[in-house]
């Protein structure tokens, strides 16, 4: 079935240093890829999307790239601060007979250290 | 404005019972989206609405789960006989639906269930 795998599910950085997520979606019909922060004991909320005809898209401190040929994509946050702390989902959803489904990869853990 | 509300916020039950949890989606969206999230795991998709439309029931793990939703407004999930693997967080979702298909879901704090 289709499936959307995201790695790593853990990352510790340094404050200031990058962070990079990676997420792999198995449906080639899959054109919006969005990206969502969760804080402990909050709902997700959408930090930055992408779509299936952009390569790259960037706001601030934080990127997102797709390859579409290898059904790739993955966030890169910069300079990163405290408060990036958080888990991370990545989606992909396409429309199916008139539902917009989101296959939600399994979060990555996001420590930032002081 | 306000947000996606969902109540109650938490809720402890005993095995076999049955409960009911509430989402207020925002004002105007059509869509709406009901998640389980167990510890530590991403987010399972369980039921879809879109206005008058059939809704999506795919996610549903058991006939023991359903959802209601009256119009474009409010929205129940009512889960029957309560067993301890139904312990999860409940997250609700709504959005607006756009023609390109590129449609924002705004989440609720999401309705946290312990099953005893």
């Amino acid at each position: 079935g289709e499936n959307v795998e995201q790695h790593p599910s853990t990352l510790s950085v340094q404050e200031g240093d990058s962070a990079v997520i990676k997420c792999t979606y198995s449906d080639s019909a899959s054109n919006y890829f969005p990206w969502y922060k969760q804080e402990l004991g909050k709902g997700p909320q959408l930090i930055i999307d992408i779509r299936s005809n952009v390569g790259e898209k960037k706001d601030q401190r934080i990127a997102v790239t797709l390859n579409k040929t290898a059904k790739h994509f993955s966030l890169h946050i910069t300079e990163t601060q405290p408060e990036d702390s958080a888990v991370y989902f990545c989606a992909a959803s396409k429309r199916t007979s008139g539902t917009y489904k989101y296959i939600f990869g399994t979060g990555t853990r996001l420590k930032v250290l002081a | 404005g306000a947000g996606v509300s969902q109540s109650p916020s938490n809720k402890v039950t005993e095995k076999g019972k049955d409960v009911e949890l509430r989402c207020d989606p925002i004002s105007g969206h059509t869509a709406l989206y009901w998640y389980r999230q167990r510890l530590g795991q991403g987010l399972e998709f369980l039921i879809y609405f879109q206005g008058n439309s059939a809704p999506d029931k795919s996610g549903l793990p058991s006939d023991r789960f359903s959802a209601e939703r009256t119009g474009e407004s409010v929205s129940t999930l009512t889960i029957q006989r309560t067993q301890q693997e139904d312990s999860a967080v409940y997250l609700c979702a709504s959005s607006l639906v756009l023609l390109a298909g590129y449609n924002e879901q705004f989440f609720g704090p999401g309705t946290r269930l312990t099953v005893l």
